[in-house]
């Protein structure tokens, strides 16, 4: 069974503060997928990054950063320089290797940026 | 480059009602696809995924049905709506091998 754990449920920062958004995630596959998605206020959930198992390099896009430690089933998400626009919900995920490639989702975590 | 399209993208409608919603995709072929619900405040809950027309697998035993008549369309369905029916409906596509999923604008129903 696969299972997804964002222990943040809320999070305040000011704009331009760094933000570290948590997952943790749990699987018996050696061969498994990571993913981020935002969630603005629109609703449309929007695809960031995928990560596969075999590739613990860490990735930086912008403002955006992902820190994934297989040793410790984290694939952590930051934000530098924080902006108003970086308000939204997000959302962690875990697809193992198989047909379908559905995806387990962690609860989310409510990001809000104050100016 | 590929679309999915999702209507209406708002509807009330009253307990006993039925319902239809309709997702769908251009530009892909033979893409997986997936009906989501999120309630209020909630993550997302996998309600039906199908990797081919006329394959359907449901995740949660509830009074909703799915359809997948063409490639590219992706319907989800009720006889008779009930209060808990509420929320916020995602339809998804993905490939296999490619494993991410895009999701459309989402249909927000509110059952009264």
């Amino acid at each position: 069974a696969q299972k997804v754990t964002q222990a943040q449920t809320e999070i305040s920062v000011v704009e331009k503060e760094d933000v570290t958004l948590d997952c943790v995630y749990e699987t018996r596959d050696t061969t498994y997928y990571l993913f981020w998605y935002k969630q603005p206020p629109s609703g449309e959930l929007v695809f960031l990054i995928r990560r596969n198992s075999f590739d613990e390099q860490n990735e930086i896009s912008g403002r955006y950063s992902w820190n994934f430690q297989k040793s410790t089933s984290s694939f952590n998400f930051t934000i530098t320089a924080s902006q108003v626009v970086d308000s939204a919900v997000y959302f962690c995920a875990l697809s193992p290797n198989n047909a379908g490639n559905m995806l387990t989702f962690g609860g989310g975590t409510r990001l809000m940026v104050k100016p | 480059s590929q679309t999915i399209h999702q209507w209406p993208a708002t509807l009330v409608q009253p307990v006993g009602s039925p319902l239809s919603l309709e997702c769908t995709v251009e530009g892909t072929s033979n893409p997986n696809l997936y009906w989501y619900r999120q309630a209020a405040g909630r993550g997302l809950q996998l309600l039906f995924y199908s990797v081919g027309i006329g394959q359907i697998s449901s995740e949660v035993p509830q009074n909703l049905s799915a359809s997948r008549p063409q490639d590219r369309q992706f319907i989800l369905s009720s006889k008779k709506l009930l209060l808990s029916d509420s929320g916020f409906y995602l339809c998804a596509w993905g490939r296999d091998r490619t494993y991410e999923q895009y999701f459309g604008p989402g249909t927000r129903l509110t059952v009264t």
